[in-house]
């Protein structure tokens, strides 16, 4: 089935650096790529939505300037999130859609990566 | 944004028991499904149901959606130590570009 590959899947930063988040479709091309954080014992909230080869749609309350997305082709999507500080710490997960249609599922996602700024 | 809750949002039980978990959602949906997540971890797709179906079933898992009273519920039969997680119902459209929206979430302690 489709397989939607991140990394890493947790990383520790110094406050004030960034961190890049890479999301691969092993499999089939993915047009649209959503971006979820989750913070401890709390759900998935939409962050961004971003189309292969087009501006990310960002979620109210999300910084675009401080979580930079790039769809650049259409099986990868990377996440940077800027000047990184502890409120930042999170879970950060990704979800595909293929695009020949819907898969069985509807919806890939990735492992996610476990963000830690120090 | 998120559609809605998730009840109960946390439920603990003995292992054999049987567990429900209740979803509602707000808008009108293409189907929904329900994904458990290990803490720490990522999500495992558990059953889709679309918004033509009332019933579905898949080895321990029932769900039910009723588009009526937008709700739909998730239960775990004969319940294990294993299947201690979060469990999430997350509502789906049809077009490309439609994120799925997440409930808060149940978080399930069987206790051996």
């Amino acid at each position: 089935g489709a397989v939607v590959s991140q990394h890493p899947s947790w990383v520790i930063c110094k406050s004030g650096t960034s961190v890049k988040i890479e999301c691969r479709s092993l499999d089939f091309q993915a047009t649209t790529m959503f971006w979820y954080r989750q913070f401890p014992k709390q759900s998935l909230m939409l962050m961004a939505t971003s189309n292969e080869g087009s501006k990310a749609t960002y979620e109210q309350g999300v910084e675009k300037d401080k979580f930079l997305i790039n769809h650049a082709s259409l099986t990868l999507s990377t996440l940077t999130v800027t000047s990184a500080h502890p409120e930042d710490s999170s879970f950060y997960i990704c979800s595909a859609r293929e695009r020949q249609g819907i898969t069985t599922y509807g919806y890939t996602f990735g492992s996610g990566t476990r963000l830690t700024v120090v | 944004s998120q559609q809605g809750e998730e009840d109960p949002q946390a439920l603990s039980i003995q292992e054999g028991e049987n567990a429900t978990m209740n979803c509602s959602y707000k808008t009108s949906i293409n189907n929904l499904q329900w994904y458990r997540q290990n803490s720490g971890r990522g999500l495992v797709h558990l059953i889709l149901i679309r918004s033509n179906e009332r019933e579905k079933h898949s080895g321990r898992l029932r769900v039910t959606l009723d588009t009526s009273k937008k709700s739909s519920s998730l239960l775990i039969t004969a319940s294990r130590a294993a299947d201690t997680a979060s469990y999430f119902c997350a509502t789906g459209e049809n077009s490309g570009n439609t994120p799925l929206v997440f409930g808060k979430g149940t978080r399930l302690s069987v206790i051996a």
